[in-house]
């Protein structure tokens, strides 16, 4: 049973340019979450998608979006990098939103911006 | 959301088991207990999760206070592989749904010594 998966696992980009960075949830599960985790600190939560709309948004600008597909799977565009997005990207899937549901997460995709 | 607070680090042996204790002085009688860690290099791992009763699983036991303002995670004997930084994390429950947010603090680094 896969788990959750992130690609790419590192990416180097300019400022200015644009990125893009997918997620396949768990086997089973159909709500995804991003998440944005500095050096040294904890994730933050970026926005999560249920039944392909953003049902929730943390404390991002709007160069932060997302999109979920027909089968789960996520993207997390980032518009106009900024030095300060470089960061570890964590996706995590759930099954529903309950709050009593555990969340899986992937890898991480590393961005480092230059 | 309501706030926790944790110890920044810790130290075990191992073989020996480790309380991690966090303080949500601030709890809502619906937010649910989550326990999640990370090991280097890695994305976050669910633990354990509770509302009102202690609550055990495979990796750990989770005490949840009488008034629930502060929960132990419980390692009953702590492995090498147990080094990592666990996040203690309140799951507010919103008419049955919290739309999945995880809010994480810094955590605890835990150290485990051979």
């Amino acid at each position: 049973d896969a788990g959750v998966t992130q690609s790419p696992t590192h990416l180097i980009k300019t400022r200015g340019q644009q990125v893009t960075l997918r997620c396949s949830p768990k086997s089973g599960h159909d709500t995804v979450s991003w998440y944005q985790q500095a050096l040294g600190q904890g994730p933050q939560f970026i926005f999560q998608y249920y039944e392909e709309e953003e049902r929730q948004r943390g404390n991002f600008p709007d160069r932060f979006s997302g999109h979920q597909f027909p089968n789960y799977s996520s993207e997390l565009n980032v518009n106009a990098l900024l030095l300060g997005d470089s960061a570890l990207y964590l996706c995590a899937s759930s099954l529903g939103l309950r709050p009593s549901y555990e969340q899986y997460f992937g890898p991480g995709t590393r961005l480092t911006v230059t | 959301d309501a706030k926790t607070t944790q110890p920044n680090s810790m130290e075990s042996n191992e073989e020996e088991p480790v309380h991690l204790p966090c303080n949500h002085s601030t709890i809502s009688g619906t937010d649910y207990i989550h326990w999640y860690r990370q090991l280097p290099s890695q994305g976050p791992e669910y633990v354990i999760h509770g509302l009102t009763s202690n609550v055990n699983n495979r990796m750990a036991s989770l005490a949840i206070a009488e008034d629930r303002k502060s929960s132990t995670l419980i390692l009953h004997r702590a492995t090498l592989r147990d080094a990592a930084v666990y996040y203690c994390i309140l799951r507010h429950n919103a008419g049955g749904t919290s739309y999945g947010k995880l809010t994480f603090g810094q955590g605890t680094i835990l150290t485990v010594h051979p």
